[in-house]
């Protein structure tokens, strides 16, 4: 069965600093894999994708994350929080060969400290 | 704006209530999926529709059923409502064959 593993529920960081919000995967297929961020009182909203080819790809609002097959990871990173970054982040599996539903991660809580 | 509309925006209803909740997918989209996001089970699949039939099944209760019709659009029902049904209903379309989901604002649920 798949499953997402999020470490750290919430993540405080300094307005400037760097982001990291981490997600591991457990897949037996080749996965898909997907970063939300979910503002509050609003829907998700999806920062970015992993289907196959280059395993670093980047999103929106400067968001970036990286593929690593070996460690069944795909880290959020941004190199510079801003204020309106804070947010609730979720990382998602889906199986290649099913009906692509997700599978969400518990999400992590961005605090962004000024 | 992902394309993806969902009404109504909040609920309020009894315990043993039944409700119906609504979900147009963005233009051209077959498939709508179904997700409940609570405060114990976090976000979790409920049901997948396809062209209007049924193709994926999730931790759905007995109580929820669900149909899409023939203008694709989805309703979710949810039946003999209890306290723990309270929570945030979402419904996503994909775009391209990558499966990428956009979601709809959500519905949420109060039940009381």
């Amino acid at each position: 069965a798949q499953s997402v593993t999020q470490l750290g529920s919430h993540v405080s960081v300094s307005e400037g600093a760097l982001v990291l919000l981490r997600c591991n995967y457990s897949s037996s297929v080749p996965p898909y894999l997907f970063w939300y961020v979910q503002y509050p009182n609003q829907g998700l909203q999806l920062l970015l994708k992993y289907t196959t080819g280059a395993t670093l790809v980047k999103g929106i609002n400067g968001f970036e994350a990286e593929f690593k097959k070996s460690e069944t990871s795909f880290h959020l990173t941004k190199p510079s929080a801003h204020m309106s970054d804070a947010a609730e982040y979720f990382c998602a599996v889906t199986r290649t060969d099913s009906s692509y539903k997700l599978i969400f991660g518990s999400g992590t809580r961005l605090l962004v400290r000024p | 704006d992902s394309g993806v509309t969902q009404t109504p925006k909040h609920l309020i209803t009894a315990t043993g209530q039944r409700v119906t909740l609504r979900c147009s997918p963005r233009s051209g989209d077959l498939s709508v999926y179904w997700y409940q996001q609570s405060l114990d089970q976090g976000l979790q699949f409920l049901i997948q529709y396809y062209n209007g039939e049924e193709r994926a099944k999730g931790n759905i209760l007995e109580r929820f059923s669900a149909q899409q019709f023939p203008d694709l659009h989805s309703e979710l029902n949810l039946s003999s409502l209890e306290l723990g049904d309270s929570a945030l209903y979402f419904c996503a379309s994909p775009r391209d064959t990558h499966n990428e989901q956009y979601f709809g604002p959500g519905t949420r649920l109060t039940v009381t």
